[in-house]
């Protein structure tokens, strides 16, 4: 399956900071996920953003979704320790009824 | 949020031998479960979709002889690695998907995955 691009591909910030990651696509889609992963764990969902919507928040997230790019975004403001995880965009193409495509991942990390 | 239960979380095996990897998902019922590999510092790659009561769907160049899925039931999924070898290790996860209904967007919930380390 082609997967989505994401990048940067590692980020290194400090506490307090925003972190931004972005994801593109190839696909038509029906909704946009971002997923986070802990070293060796599993993951877990964050925020769903359907197709027809451009911009969702939940916390200290926020998403964008830009369908004629192919592109979205994950804004993690004010950025803690607890944040440092790789993190995923996953796709759910219009065609598949219930496959999820993984993009290729941003490392994050936050250091005191 | 719903709990899907992985395990082994790890384990460590001869080559040559079998290994079963179960995925449960506990207070949902769970009609397709979704099989992946990671490789350190990777993305997930799907193996294969698992339907309750019927054969698994797997991607291309994922060998069905080599890994065995089984969906015996709306809670439980199996992964068995047949004459596992070292190219086997790796880091599987499950993660399941509450039957779709109207407007449902299909939210996955993973299990914590089972690290494979075949010697």
């Amino acid at each position: 399956s082609q997967q989505g691009e994401e990048d940067p591909q590692a980020l290194s910030i400090q506490e307090g900071e925003n972190a931004t990651m972005n994801c593109s696509y190839k696909t038509s889609i029906n909704n946009l996920q971002w997923y986070r992963q802990n070293s060796g764990r599993g993951l877990v969902h964050l925020i769903l953003i359907r197709s027809n919507e451009r911009e969702k928040h939940s916390g200290r997230l926020r998403v964008t979704l830009d369908t004629s790019k192919k592109s979205s975004s994950l804004l993690i403001t004010a950025s803690r320790a607890a944040d440092t995880a790789s993190y995923f965009c996953a796709t759910r193409d219009t065609g598949t009824a219930s496959k999820l495509t993984f993009g290729t991942g941003t490392r994050l990390q936050v250091t005191l | 949020g719903a709990v899907v239960s992985q395990h082994p979380s790890w384990v460590i095996c001869k080559s040559g031998t079998s290994v079963k990897i179960e995925c449960r998902s506990l207070d949902f019922q769970a009609t397709t479960m979704f099989w992946y590999r990671q490789f350190p510092k990777q993305s997930l790659m799907l193996m294969a979709t698992s339907n309750e009561g019927s054969k698994a769907t797997y991607e291309q160049g994922v060998e069905k002889d080599k890994f065995l899925i089984n969906h015996a039931s709306l809670t439980l999924s199996t992964l068995t690695v047949t004459s596992a070898h070292p190219e086997d290790s790796s880091f599987y996860i499950c993660s399941a998907q509450p039957g779709l209904a109207v407007g449902d967007t299909g939210e996955l919930f993973f299990g914590e995955g089972s690290r494979l380390t075949v010697l």
